[in-house]
């Protein structure tokens, strides 16, 4: 069966500072889908990005960017020069062909001015 | 307002009553799934639906709990017989290909 983790429960750092989130995940399955979302204090989940198992290619859009590596099985996430309204709980999520997103238990980022 | 939406956004309810809950994915979306979330958790899986069929359902889902999208447009999640475990943030999602995109959901609280 699939697995994510979260490891780190709450990070908080001062606006401007970088913040890394880390995800490692488990599945037998080689083709799967790797997903970043972010629920603010208003609870809607709001997706952020998607990586897919055949493309390793780590990108940048805007202030995110992400290190997706299969030997290790991670799919870290960073926000660059974070600002008070990135605070919020961020999952990483995974989805093989069957549909369903299994998500970890997420990390709650506090940014302070 | 395309994104999906839910209704109602707080439900409070005595225990052995029973609820429904109703979400209107995006217009033009195939899939819709339902999703529970728990203080603290992340979204649990509990079924989706392919158009109006439904697919797959969770082992979470149990007999007191059905859902229905009878025309493949708008779907509604029913708990019979409430029971305080049941209390928790239920979340629709719907897709048109990989991404899905989620509801601002419906808080359930079973005194």
């Amino acid at each position: 069966a699939q697995k994510v983790t979260q490891a780190q429960t709450e990070i908080s750092v001062v606006e401007k500072e970088d913040v890394t989130l880390d995800c490692v995940y488990e599945t037998r399955d080689t083709t799967y889908y790797l997903f970043w979302y972010k629920q603010p204090p208003s609870g809607e989940l709001v997706f952020l990005i998607r990586r897919n198992s055949f493309d390793e290619q780590n990108e940048i859009s805007g202030r995110y960017s992400w290190n997706f590596q299969k030997s290790t099985s991670s799919f870290n996430f960073t926000i660059t020069a974070s600002q008070v309204v990135d605070s919020a709980v961020y999952f990483c999520a995974l989805r093989l062909n069957d549909y369903k997103l299994s998500f970890g238990a997420g990390t709650t980022v506090t940014v302070r001015a | 307002d395309t994104g999906v939406s839910q209704d109602p956004r707080h439900k409070i309810t005595k225990r052995g009553q029973n609820v429904t809950f109703r979400c209107d994915p995006i217009s033009e979306h195939n899939r819709l799934y339902w999703y529970r979330q728990t203080l603290g958790q992340g979204p649990e899986f509990l079924t989706y639906f392919q158009n109006e069929a439904q697919l797959e359902k969770s082992r979470l889902l149990s007999d007191r709990f059905s859902a229905e999208r009878p025309k493949g447009s708008f779907s509604t999640l029913e708990i019979q017989r409430t029971e305080q475990g049941d209390s928790a943030m239920y979340l629709c999602a719907s897709s048109l290909s990989l991404e899905q995109f989620f509801g601002p959901g419906t808080r359930l609280t079973v005194l």
